[in-house]
């Protein structure tokens, strides 16, 4: 199994929701990261979990809180976001950090109203 | 920090045509380059990588890059363009993370690339 999973695929919720991004690989990768991705733009980096332990946190506001349950399974929670937060989150895993290819999955096109 | 850059944010070629996509870098040490295209609505996909070794790098679909220490370039090209590969092609770069021992990859803007048939 080569896949990264995610979903939901689309999710639209409101400025006081509460909602969760959910990112799934059974390649046995130990490192896997969260991207925020505007229309036409490059995906910009958040989190980086490295064995299950955040290594990186690109000074993402709190609103935004990330999770790593087990070495398969990444979260995003989202809590009182704004709508210039509406963007596709893709996840991605490799091998470790550092290591010289991403596998990317398909992205979270999330809308905040 | 390393970066990369993409000079052009489209590029046109007729199918059948040799193409050329144009990224460059600059990196302290030893850079670790990579070449990912985009589908619409869709995550990125990996296509190829400079590490060490051959300045001629192959990878996925038919793709390759040259690595050019002298011009601080890792342009990706294809012999014959394909109408199925117009997509958004972004090059990356690996950089240290604050933390020792930890990494991050850098994407350049992005080029779109239309084949036209």
């Amino acid at each position: 199994d080569t896949e990264v999973t995610q979903t939901p695929k689309h999710l639209v919720m409101g400025m006081t929701n509460k909602k969760s991004l959910k990112c799934e690989q059974h390649m046995g990768h130990r490192a896997m990261y969260w991207y925020k991705q505007k229309a036409k733009k490059p995906p910009e980096l958040m989190f980086v979990y490295s064995y299950e332990k955040l290594s990186i946190n690109e000074s993402v506001p709190s609103r935004f809180s990330p999770e790593c349950p087990n070495s398969s399974l990444l979260n995003l929670h989202l809590h009182a976001l704004q709508p210039e937060d509406s963007a596709l989150y893709l996840c991605a895993s490799s091998p470790f950090s550092g290591s010289n290819e991403q596998y990317f999955g398909p992205g979270t096109r999330l809308t905040v109203t | 920090a390393q970066s990369v850059a993409q000079p052009e944010d489209q590029v046109n070629v007729a199918e059948g045509n040799p193409l050329t996509v144009k990224c460059t870098y600059s990196v302290s040490g030893n850079p670790y380059l990579f070449w990912y295209v985009q589908y619409p609505n869709r995550g990125l996909q990996f296509l190829l990588k400079y590490i060490t070794g051959d300045n001629l790098v192959k990878g996925s679909y038919g793709f390759e890059a040259e690595f050019n220490k002298s011009q601080t370039s890792f342009h990706l090209k294809k012999p014959s363009a394909l109408v199925s590969d117009s997509a958004l092609y972004f090059c990356a770069v690996r950089d240290m993370g604050h933390v020792s021992g930890t990494y991050k990859y850098i994407f350049g803007t992005g080029t779109r690339l239309k084949v036209l048939a």
